[in-house]
């Protein structure tokens, strides 16, 4: 089965900087990637997806997002972090067309500081 | 679409007790997941069904964990008997072109 591995746990980052949350992920054939964000006592929310097509994924917040096939890479950033972006951020990878199975990271934390 | 609608929200129970919990997912999803989210060990997929029938269930536990989806709009996830170690929150999602849809989790107490 596919999987997915987040390197870092916790990232601190002052407001205003920018941001990069590194993902990888192992599957044989072409993923689905996903990156969800949860806030405290939530659920997870999509804030962007890859299926195919152009690599570089727009989605909500201002966040994006670069399908790297040849470094299994789906890494996540922001150019701009505002205070409200502290939260767990979770990387995730599907099997596909046909197969919505989906496997998720560990999660980054993160923290913004004023 | 209200979203995927999960209750209880909160449940806390004695060790030993049979635990259920509900899940209704988005209207034309024809996937739905539970998943089990702890500190030491992330978000588990437990299991998925694709169009009610059970796909993969090999992330479940061990056998006091059971699911069944009776129907497209309705899925619950029981625990008997449940224990210690089973606290955690829960959440069920629902999909239909890849991306999942979560409910709002319900988090279990076992005591």
């Amino acid at each position: 089965a596919q999987s997915v591995t987040q390197p870092d746990i916790h990232i601190t980052v002052s407001e205003g900087a920018s941001l990069e949350l590194r993902c990888n992920y192992s599957y044989g054939a072409t993923p689905y990637l996903f990156w969800y964000v949860q806030s405290p006592g939530q659920g997870l929310q999509l804030l962007l997806k890859y299926f195919s097509g152009d690599t570089l994924v727009q989605g909500i917040k201002g966040f994006e997002a670069e399908f790297k096939r040849s470094q299994s890479s789906f890494n996540l950033r922001k150019p701009s972090v505002h205070w409200s972006d502290a939260a767990e951020y979770f990387c995730a990878v599907g099997a596909g067309e046909g197969n919505n199975d989906m496997r998720f990271g560990a999660g980054t934390r993160l923290t913004v500081k004023p | 679409d209200a979203g995927v609608i999960q209750s209880p929200r909160h449940e806390v129970t004695e060790m030993g007790q049979e635990v259920t919990l509900r899940c209704k997912p988005i209207s034309g999803h024809d996937y739905l997941f539970w998943y089990r989210q702890t500190m030491m060990r992330g978000l588990e997929l437990l299991i998925y069904f694709n169009n009610n029938v059970p796909i993969d269930d090999s992330g479940m536990p061990e056998d006091r964990f059971s699911a069944k989806m009776p129907n497209a709009s309705f899925s619950t996830l029981k625990i008997q008997p449940s224990e210690p170690r089973d606290s955690a929150v829960y959440f069920c999602a629902s999909s239909r072109t890849g991306e999942a849809f979560f409910g709002q989790g319900t988090r279990l107490t076992v005591v």
